[in-house]
């Protein structure tokens, strides 16, 4: 069974760059065939995909957030890693990394924990 | 953008049957994916490809897809199944091509 952890800072100032890293255990990313996806959810509201990564490195990006979003995958350490600069108290929510399955009716079939990021001074 | 609506309340009592609606434009053509979300707990996978069900998800949650509405069915609720669900669909001929529904509250009385 894939399982997917989030780490990174749970604080983050305003204008600075947001980072997280999703680990991945009892699968590998290099496999290929999955698309490995962050996912974030505003605190009370609903869910929104930030974008996804192949193992390859091709990477796919929601186009409300393509101008500050950078996905990154490291097979070495089965890891990929979310980018999200010039954050402000708007990009505080819940961070959640998951597993993309279906190229092109893509859902998402293992979820991380998912990590709180507050966005304040 | 393509849009999904769900209503944002159902409540039903146990042992009943829920359903919870997704509408969009002809989504009958699109595979509808649902999600079960307890407070605090990430989402999980209960309904993929409209209808399939993945390992461990009882056979009381069954789905359906057609016209410009689909339909997570859940049976014999119990107290257990109480949760926000949320419908998603991935639109390819789309610039922004996931879609998330905005989320159900299922209260179970």
């Amino acid at each position: 069974q894939v399982q997917l952890q989030e780490s990174g800072p749970g604080l983050v100032k305003p204008s600075q760059t947001l980072s997280l890293t999703c680990t991945v255990s009892g699968g590998s990313i290099s496999s290929g065939g999955y698309y490995w996806s962050w996912i974030r959810q505003h605190p009370g509201k609903g869910l929104e995909w930030i974008g996804y990564i192949y193992y390859s490195g091709s990477t796919y990006y929601n186009p409300s957030l393509k101008s500050r979003v950078t996905i990154s995958v490291d097979t070495s350490k089965n890891q990929f890693s979310l980018k999200l600069s010039s954050v402000t108290a708007a990009d505080t929510a819940v961070y959640y990394c998951a597993m993309g399955v279906g190229a092109t009716e893509l859902f998402f079939d293992y979820w991380g924990q998912g990590t709180l990021v507050t966005v304040s001074s | 953008s393509y849009v999904l609506t769900q209503p944002p309340s159902v409540s039903v009592a146990p042992g009943k049957t829920a359903r919870i609606t997704c509408g969009g434009n002809n989504i009958g053509s699109k595979s509808v994916h649902w999600y079960q979300q307890k407070p605090g707990q990430a989402p999980v996978l209960v309904i993929y490809y409209d209808s399939d069900r993945p390992s461990g998800i009882p056979e009381r949650f069954s789905g359906s897809n057609s016209g410009n509405t689909a339909t997570l069915t859940i049976s014999r609720v119990e107290a257990g199944d109480e949760a926000d669900y949320y419908c998603q669909v991935w639109d390819s001929s789309s610039d922004h091509p996931e879609v998330f529904g905005g989320g159900t509250k299922l209260t179970v009385l």
